[in-house]
């Protein structure tokens, strides 16, 4: 079936570093991706999404560029803050109507 | 900016109580959804509801689990008997109708607590 897989946290980085994160996906079709941000004590927000084949989704610094070759939708940032410490989820969906899927979630811990 | 709401924000209930997790959706969104999330796990879809029918429900939502749209602003979740393994954050989605696979947007979410 169609999943998300992403790189196991946590990830601690010196404020100012260099971020990525993996993700990759399994899905028939061509699915739109997602990365949704979860901050502590806080729900699901969207940080970015990318709907087809070589578009890059950018938000806050963040970027992610839809590989379907290497069907990865890796998430970077050049200089990371402390403020970007939260739980961070690849996703996708297949169509308009559908559920997502999300990967397992990489917590992100920034040291200042 | 529109966002989706839930209420309560943490609901503590004994086992096999009835709960109901109220959402309003983003008002001209037409496409809702309930997902969970256990403590430290990943985002489980339970049950997708389009034009107030169930249109997708995953394994997780079994008999005990309804939902509603009991008027043109609320959507509901209810658990008739909740177990202790019902503990979790629950958040509702919605999303808009047109246009490629968008995104769902996400309320805050229901912290459920099942003693």
């Amino acid at each position: 079936g169609d999943s998300v897989t992403q790189m196991e946290g946590p990830v601690t980085l010196s404020e100012e570093a260099f971020l990525t994160i993996n993700c990759t996906y399994t899905a028939t079709g061509y699915p739109s991706l997602f990365w949704y941000v979860q901050y502590p004590g806080e729900g699901l927000q969207l940080l970015l999404k990318a709907t087809k084949a070589d578009d890059k989704g950018s938000n806050k610094g963040f970027e992610a560029t839809y590989r379907k070759e290497t069907t990865s939708f890796h998430l970077e940032k050049g200089s990371v803050q402390v403020s970007d410490s939260a739980v961070y989820f690849c996703a996708l969906r297949k169509s308009r109507d559908d559920k997502i899927i999300f990967g397992k979630g990489t917590r992100l811990h920034i040291l200042p | 900016e529109p966002e989706v709401t839930q209420t309560p924000s943490h609901q503590v209930t004994q086992m096999g109580q009835e709960v109901i997790l109220r959402c309003v959706p983003i008002s001209n969104h037409l496409y809702f959804y309930w997902y969970r999330q256990i403590l430290g796990q990943k985002v489980e879809f339970l049950v997708s509801f389009y034009n107030n029918e169930i249109s997708e429900k995953s394994e997780i939502f079994d008999d005990q689990f309804s939902v509603e749209r009991p008027d043109g602003s609320n959507f509901t979740l209810k658990i008739r008997s909740t177990k202790l393994e019902d503990s979790a954050m629950y958040f509702c989605a919605s999303s808009p109708t047109s246009g490629a696979p968008g995104a769902q947007y996400f309320g805050p979410g229901t912290r459920l607590l099942v003693l």
